[in-house]
């Protein structure tokens, strides 16, 4: 069972960067992909992107393309998301997700990004 | 891109019924579909894939069906800890896409 233990919550400034991390343990980290999906307050799921199995290649949602990277660390079993020039409408809880076949089969806890000034 | 489209947005329902949600993709996408569940301040957690398989460890009062743009997850005899909101992803394409979700609630 792939467990999967995301960073703690940020506040950021608006314009500035945020790089939120999942550790992965329970299984071979290489031989899964891993999706981020965000949800703002009190809205529904939004995928962003994901990395596919063996780290071949990496697929970005139109709207977060340039502005989102996705890295795997295969040495750590972590996986980071970063996204750049933030704007207030980036409030949300970021999930990473262990992505198998494109479903979500485990999920990390969320962690909270704050944009504000 | 493909749009899943959720059907109801909220749902009332007590202790025993059945419930329907319903959810449609603008084009057609096989068996490629996901259901999760979402409880308040929690992660979604994955009930069905594959249109129909159910994920090991889920109740079997849960099942899903469908094929192509047309499909359903059912709850046979609703239970206290089912009132959630529920989300289907398509698993076809790039970008993955979720419906909107459907609340169900307490009547």
């Amino acid at each position: 069972q792939v467990q999967l233990v995301q960073s703690g919550a940020e506040v950021k400034k608006p314009g500035s960067s945020v790089k939120v991390s999942c550790k992965a343990s329970g299984g071979i980290f290489s031989s899964y992909g891993i999706s981020w999906v965000r949800q703002a307050p009190g809205q529904g799921l939004e995928w962003m992107g994901g990395i596919s199995p063996g780290f071949g290649t990496a697929n970005y949602a139109q709207n977060f393309q340039g502005r989102v990277t996705i890295t795997p660390v295969e040495s750590t079993s972590t996986a980071y998301m970063e996204m750049r020039s933030l704007r207030s409408e980036d409030t949300a809880v970021y999930y990473c997700a262990r992505d198998y076949s494109g479903s979500f089969w485990s999920w990390g806890q969320g962690t909270l990004v704050t944009v504000s000034s | 891109d493909i749009q899943m489209t959720q059907s109801p947005s909220s749902v009332s329902a007590s202790v025993g019924d059945r419930v329907t949600i319903t959810c449609r993709a603008s084009q057609g996408i096989g068996s490629w579909l996901a259901w999760y569940q979402q409880k308040p301040g929690e992660a979604p957690n994955l009930l069905i894939y594959a249109a129909s398989s159910l994920q090991s460890g889920v109740p079997s009062r849960f099942s899903g069906s469908g094929f192509g743009t047309d499909f359903t997850l059912t709850i046979s005899s609703l239970q206290p800890e089912d009132f959630a909101t529920y989300y289907c992803q398509q698993t076809n394409s790039f970008p993955r896409t979720f419906g909107q979700g459907t609340k169900v609630e307490i009547k």
